[in-house]
């Protein structure tokens, strides 16, 4: 039972233009979503989050949107670089009341790749 | 450093052996997590700990796998008699874990593990 799902295991953009990475999770309890970025033989990088209390979070070029009546969340990079061409995880956790431990579920990733 | 650390970065080791991975957090924070990733799969969670207690163990997949956490900083997870389904990926995570809040885990480069 896969709880968080990233359903595009790859994405192509050109330099320049919008990258829109989905994820959609399937337990109501999670309350906190991140989005890290992985580069080859190295760990996962924090690139962004939000809680279930906004419905979007921007920081320089990455916003990340959530819908939370669609169980759906994206990250949206505007413009999309070279550097970018990593593997991108989302993640999500249950933070509310103490009850959880903030173990994270991920999805199993998508690789974009950004052409110049 | 400022980083959370893992060593060794790469081990090789033959089926029926022992290993221990070790795991240097982030100064300061609470939690420490294990994660692993095998080939061609997503982040699975294996244990967690607040200070040096684990309240959460559910994710070790046997019990040849056991983790422990010393001064509320470096944790060993040890593998005993490793097979070679155990050649993966771990990764340690460490945050500053505050119930009822958004926890943001900061992820080392990993040990990968090859089991001959």
């Amino acid at each position: 039972d896969q709880q968080v799902k990233q359903n595009s295991p790859s994405l192509s953009v050109q330099e320049g233009r919008i990258s829109i990475l989905n994820c959609d999770y399937t337990n109501s309890m999670f309350d906190y979503f991140l989005w890290y970025k992985k580069y080859p033989a190295e760990g996962p990088t924090f690139l962004i989050s939000i809680s279930s209390i906004k419905d979007k979070n921007e920081d320089g070029r990455f916003t990340v949107f959530l819908n939370k009546s669609a169980k759906h969340l994206s990250l949206h990079i505007v413009p999309s670089q070279p550097g970018d061409s990593a593997v991108y995880f989302c993640a999500a956790t249950a933070n509310a009341g103490g009850t959880s431990y903030g173990k994270l579920t991920f999805g199993q990733g998508t690789i974009l790749t950004v052409h110049p | 450093g400022a980083g959370v650390s893992q060593s060794p970065s790469n081990k090789v080791t033959e089926k029926g052996k022992d290993v221990e991975l070790r795991c240097d957090p982030i100064s300061g924070h609470t939690a420490l997590y294990w994660y692993r990733q095998s080939l061609g799969q997503g982040l699975e969670f294996l244990i967690y700990f607040q200070g040096n207690s684990a309240p959460d163990k559910s994710g070790l997949p046997s019990d040849r796998f056991s983790a422990e956490r010393t001064g509320g900083s470096v944790s060993t997870l040890t593998i005993q008699r490793t097979q070679q389904e155990d050649s993966a990926v771990y990764l340690c995570a460490s945050s500053f874990r505050l119930a009822g809040m958004g926890d943001t885990q900061y992820f080392g480069p990993g040990t990968r593990l090859t089991v001959l």
